[in-house]
């Protein structure tokens, strides 16, 4: 089945702790994103990817790092410089073809609580 | 003023009742629309293009107005299973794979 996998589903960690969250699609899809939703809030972008080996910020990507050295895979990695990493994070990918739109399907998402 | 509005809700329907979201857009640019669903603590999902001519997708109807820069999500005959955020998206200008959310607006479907 294709389809977007993010691991782990919850994830615990202790302020100051740097953390790497996994994304991961066989959906042959060139972009790839990362979105932290907090309550209530709409999705904010961190980083998104267009082609392998290069990235750019998003709005809000201070205190995150990311690397696409595959296609399939867009890890982040929340860093202890982020003043306040407790949220939802949720990684995206969309079609490289040539068309008018570019729908993003999301993957379930990771719960980080950082205490 | 925020790139996309929504109201954020409740709306709280009987079963069978037909609901109707609006949400404006900022920038006149924007040529991609889209709504997406998200289940309580779930990832968002796909629900719906927008598309100029307005389209249907079963109970579901999506209209564009771009003159007035909002567009609109039509439920017919609600679910339960309709219970949900739904959330307008809007690409950003310049850039057809880059996409705003907003933030969404909550349906409650009562039985």
């Amino acid at each position: 089945d294709g389809g977007i996998t993010q691991s782990p589903k919850y994830l615990f960690r202790k302020e100051g702790q740097n953390v790497t969250l996994s994304c991961e699609q066989n959906l042959n899809h060139d972009a790839m994103y990362w979105y932290r939703q907090d309550p209530g809030q709409g999705l904010r972008l961190i980083y998104y990817s267009q082609i392998v080996n290069d990235f750019q910020k998003g709005d809000i990507a201070e205190g995150y790092s990311v690397s696409r050295e595959k296609k399939e895979s867009f890890p982040l990695t929340v860093t202890s410089a982020q003043k306040n990493p407790t949220a939802f994070y949720l990684c995206a990918s969309s079609t490289d073809r040539d068309r008018a739109t570019y729908e993003q399907y999301f993957g379930p998402g990771t719960r980080l609580t950082v205490t | 003023r925020k790139e996309v509005e929504q109201d954020p809700g409740p709306f709280n329907v009987p079963e069978g009742a037909t609901v109707a979201f609006n949400c404006t857009y900022s920038n006149s640019a924007s040529q991609s629309f889209f709504w997406y669903r998200q289940d309580c603590r779930k990832e968002p999902k796909l629900l719906m293009s927008v598309y100029s001519s307005g389209n249907e997708d079963g109970r579901f109807t999506a209209q564009l107005n771009r003159a007035s820069q909002y567009i609109s999500l039509l439920i017919r005959d609600s679910k339960l299973s309709d219970s949900a955020t739904y959330l307008c998206v809007v690409n950003m200008p310049g850039s057809a794979r880059q996409l705003t959310f907003g933030s969404g607006t909550q349906l409650t479907v009562l039985p």
